[in-house]
C-alpha cells in the first residue's frame, strides 16, 4: 500500500507571496499523482494531475506542481497567492486503481 | 445537473434513527466511492463500487450499509449511529482504471445527537 505524507498541516502566508505545499509518497513504482483543493463546506476539486511526460504540471487557478521521481515528491506551488486560495489542499496517489490521500494542508492567506 | 450531486447536504439524526444518504453522478463513470471526512483526521475510504459490485469495504461498522442499484446512483443507509459518526460524508465517482481522477460531490454534513 502507498502512503502519502503532507508535511505541513497548516501554512500561513500573506497575499501575493509565493507558496509551496509539500507532498511525498512512499512507492518507487509507477504512480499517478494528483492535487485536490477543498473550499469550506464543499467537496474536493481537482487542481492538477501528473500521469506521464513533463515533470512540471500546470493546473487551474495558477497552481503548478513538479514531479520528482528520485525524491518521490510532488510539491504544489503558486507564485502569488490570493485571499481566495484559502482552502485545504490534498495530495493523492493512484496505484493499481486505488487512491491514497494525504492528510491535507490548510492554506491560510492573510491580507 | 452535471457532475456529482449529494442529498441531503445537511442531516441531523438521533442515535436510534434510520436515514439514507444519496449520491448521483452524471459523468458516465463506472466506479463510485464513499469517504468519511472527520475533523483532524485523514480522508477515510469506506466503500468502493465498480461496475455496481462492491469491491472494497474498509472495515466499516455494519451500521453503515451501502447500496449501488446502478452505475449512476449510490446510497449509504445509516442506522443506530454513534456520535463519533458525525462527519462530512463525501461521494466520488471515476472511470475505472489507473490514472483516472475521482470527481467529488459536495458532501453531506452529518450530525448524530
Amino acid at each position: 500500500a502507498q502512503s502519502v505524507t503532507q508535511l505541513d498541516s497548516q501554512v500561513p502566508v500573506f497575499e501575493e507571496a509565493p507558496v509551496e505545499l509539500r507532498c511525498n509518497y512512499s512507492s518507487s513504482v509507477s504512480v499517478y499523482l494528483f492535487w485536490y483543493v477543498q473550499y469550506p463546506n464543499q467537496g474536493l476539486q481537482l487542481l492538477l494531475k501528473y500521469l506521464s511526460g513533463s515533470t512540471l504540471v500546470k493546473g487551474i487557478n495558477g497552481f503548478e506542481a513538479e514531479f520528482n521521481k528520485s525524491q518521490t515528491s510532488f510539491h504544489l506551488r503558486k507564485p502569488s497567492v490570493h485571499i481566495s486560495d484559502t482552502a485545504e489542499y490534498f495530495c493523492a496517489v493512484s496505484d493499481f486503481n486505488k487512491f491514497y490521500f494525504g492528510s491535507g494542508t490548510k492554506l491560510n492567506v492573510k491580507p | 445537473e452535471t457532475g456529482v450531486t449529494q442529498t441531503p447536504r445537511h442531516l441531523v439524526m438521533g442515535m436510534t434513527n434510520k436515514k439514507s444518504l444519496k449520491c448521483e453522478q452524471h459523468l458516465g463513470h463506472n466506479a463510485m466511492y464513499w469517504y468519511k471526512q472527520s475533523a483532524k483526521k485523514p480522508l477515510e475510504l469506506m466503500f468502493v463500487y465498480s461496475l455496481e459490485e462492491r469491491v472494497e469495504n474498509n472495515s466499516v461498522p455494519s451500521r453503515f450499509s451501502p447500496e449501488c442499484p446502478n452505475s449512476s446512483h449510490l446510497f449509504l443507509h445509516l442506522h443506530t449511529l454513534q456520535p463519533e459518526d458525525s462527519a462530512l460524508y463525501l461521494c466520488a465517482s471515476s472511470q475505472e482504471g489507473r490514472g483516472y481522477e475521482q470527481y467529488f460531490g459536495p458532501g453531506t454534513r452529518l450530525t448524530v445527537t
